[in-house]
């Protein structure tokens, strides 16, 4: 079974762009959960989407947004970007009903700098 | 708001033998899990071990094992025959009860060099 598939692995972006980040699940898992990754902030929770509605955002600006579509793929959109924006995002599925609590499968992250 | 700590930034072991890694949490919450995850240089997040708050019983897979102090709001991780293999980023992690859905919080994580 193929595992959680981010694309692209390596951005890089200008100040002011937007950029979207692309998460392929597991076969057969319905959620998907992104993360910021950053040595000054650690290990943050962006948002969680399980068939195709946002179940839970953590507390980052408007400016981070993100989609699920029906074939469970997962997208995140960064406009305006800062240099603060810079950091690994990382992907997570699970097979992840509500109050179900499934393993979470990370992909390999997409690392985005932005110059 | 949860919140987990590792304050242990780095650790070293020799092949072959022991070492813990610490992490402590705080909740309010009676229903949550615990999870180590292994991060190599490679950046996948791979789950080590994984520990239900209701059970009392420490979760133990192959070589590694944990030692969960529910009232204490500690969760350390051993791992025992250290290898090579063994070197990467561990973090400790919290994930709540079912309003919390999949949202993991993390701690800074525990850089582990082992020596040969």
């Amino acid at each position: 079974k193929a595992g959680v598939t981010q694309t692209p692995r390596y951005l890089i972006k200008t100040r002011g762009q937007q950029v979207t980040l692309s998460c392929s699940p597991i076969s057969g898992h319905r959620s998907v959960s992104w993360y910021q990754q950053t040595p000054g902030q650690g290990l943050q929770f962006l948002f969680e989407y399980f068939s195709e509605t946002q179940r839970n955002k953590g507390n980052f600006p408007g400016r981070f947004s993100g989609r699920q579509f029906s074939n469970s793929r997962s997208e995140m959109n960064v406009s305006t970007l800062e240099l603060g924006d810079s950091a690994l995002y990382l992907c997570a599925s699970s097979w992840g009903p509500p109050g179900v609590h499934s393993p979470l499968h990370f992909g390999n992250g997409t690392r985005l700098t932005v110059t | 708001a949860q919140t987990v700590t590792q304050s242990q930034p780095e650790m070293s072991v020799q092949e072959a033998e022991t070492v813990t890694l610490s992490c402590t949490y705080d909740t309010s919450e009676s229903d949550y899990y615990l999870f180590w995850y292994k991060q190599p240089p490679s950046r996948q997040m791979i789950l080590v071990i994984r520990q239900e708050a209701y059970k009392q019983q420490n979760a133990t897979e192959n070589r590694f094992s944990v030692n969960f102090q529910k009232a204490a709001k500690s969760f350390s991780l051993k791992i025992s025959d250290s290898q090579l293999g063994d070197a990467a980023m561990y973090f400790c992690a919290y994930r709540g009860g079912e309003t919390s859905g999949s949202r993991l919080t993390f701690g800074e994580g525990t850089q582990l060099t082992v020596n040969p």
